[in-house]
C-alpha cells in the first residue's frame, strides 16, 4: 500500500526565520507531488506542486523533490504568524488516480 | 474561474440513518471529481473518484456509496450510517487529464459529519 510520512510536529519556527518542512513517500513510480495548506477547520489549499528533480520556487515557498531518495521537503522563507497551519504531503501515480496524503506537520511560527 | 460547492457545510444524523452529501463545479466541462474523508487522527482518505457520467472507481470498501449524475455533480450517499463515519468529508475537482501526470486537486469547503 502506498504510503507518505510526515512529522507530525508541532513543529515551531521563528517569525522571520526559514521553516523547513519534509516528507517522503513510498511509491517509486509516483510522478507528482504536492504541498497543502491547511487552516484548523477549513479545507486544504494548494501551495505547491512539484512533478521534476531538483527546486521549485514561488514567492516565499521553494519545493524540493528527490526522486532517487523519495524525499519531498517545503522551505517556507520570512515565516510569519499566518503561515501557522497544518501542511499536507500528498503524491499521485499519475492519471485520473486520487492523491495519497501523509497525515500532515503542524507549523507554528512564534511572533 | 472554478468555483467548488458542498452541503451541507455541518450534519448530525443518528446511527442508522442515511446520508446524502453533495457536490458540485462551476467554471469547467468534465472535470475528474473526488470523495475524501478526513478522520480524527488520521489523514486525508480517498473513498471515490470519476472521471466521467457514470464511472465510479471506489478505493476503500465500505457503506458508502457515490454516484455521478451529471458533468459535475458528485453525490456521496448512504444507507445506514456508522458512528465511524464521522469526519470532515472533502469533495475536490482537477482538470481531465490529458496524459501521464495528476493534475492539481481543488477542494471544496467540505461537509463535517458527526454520527452519533
Amino acid at each position: 500500500q502506498k504510503e507518505v510520512e510526515q512529522n507530525s510536529g508541532p513543529l515551531s519556527v521563528p517569525e522571520g526565520a526559514i521553516a523547513s518542512l519534509n516528507c517522503t513517500y513510498s511509491d517509486r513510480g509516483s510522478q507528482s507531488f504536492f504541498w497543502y495548506r491547511q487552516y484548523s477547520g477549513k479545507s486544504p489549499e494548494l501551495i505547491m506542486s512539484i512533478y521534476s528533480n531538483g527546486d521549485k520556487e514561488d514567492g516565499r515557498f521553494t519545493a524540493q523533490l528527490n526522486k532517487a531518495s523519495q524525499y519531498v521537503s517545503l522551505l517556507i522563507r520570512d515565516s510569519q504568524p499566518s503561515d501557522s497551519a497544518t501542511y499536507l504531503c500528498a503524491d499521485s501515480g499519475g492519471g485520473a488516480d486520487g492523491l495519497t496524503f501523509g497525515k500532515g506537520t503542524h507549523l507554528i511560527i512564534q511572533p | 474561474s472554478q468555483t467548488i460547492h458542498q452541503w451541507p457545510a455541518t450534519l448530525v444524523q443518528p446511527v442508522g440513518s442515511p446520508l446524502s452529501l453533495e457536490c458540485t463545479v462551476e467554471g469547467t466541462s468534465n472535470p475528474n471529481l473526488y470523495w475524501y474523508r478526513q478522520a480524527a487522527g488520521r489523514g486525508l482518505q480517498l473513498l471515490f473518484y470519476s472521471v466521467g457520467i457514470g464511472q465510479i472507481s471506489s478505493e476503500v470498501p465500505q457503506n458508502l456509496s457515490a454516484s455521478r449524475p451529471q458533468d459535475r455533480q458528485f453525490i456521496l450517499s448512504s444507507k445506514k450510517l456508522l458512528l465511524s463515519d464521522s469526519g470532515f468529508y472533502l469533495c475536490a475537482w482537477s482538470p481531465t487529464t490529458s496524459g501521464e501526470i495528476q493534475e492539481t486537486q481543488y477542494f471544496g469547503p467540505g461537509t463535517r459529519l458527526l454520527v452519533l
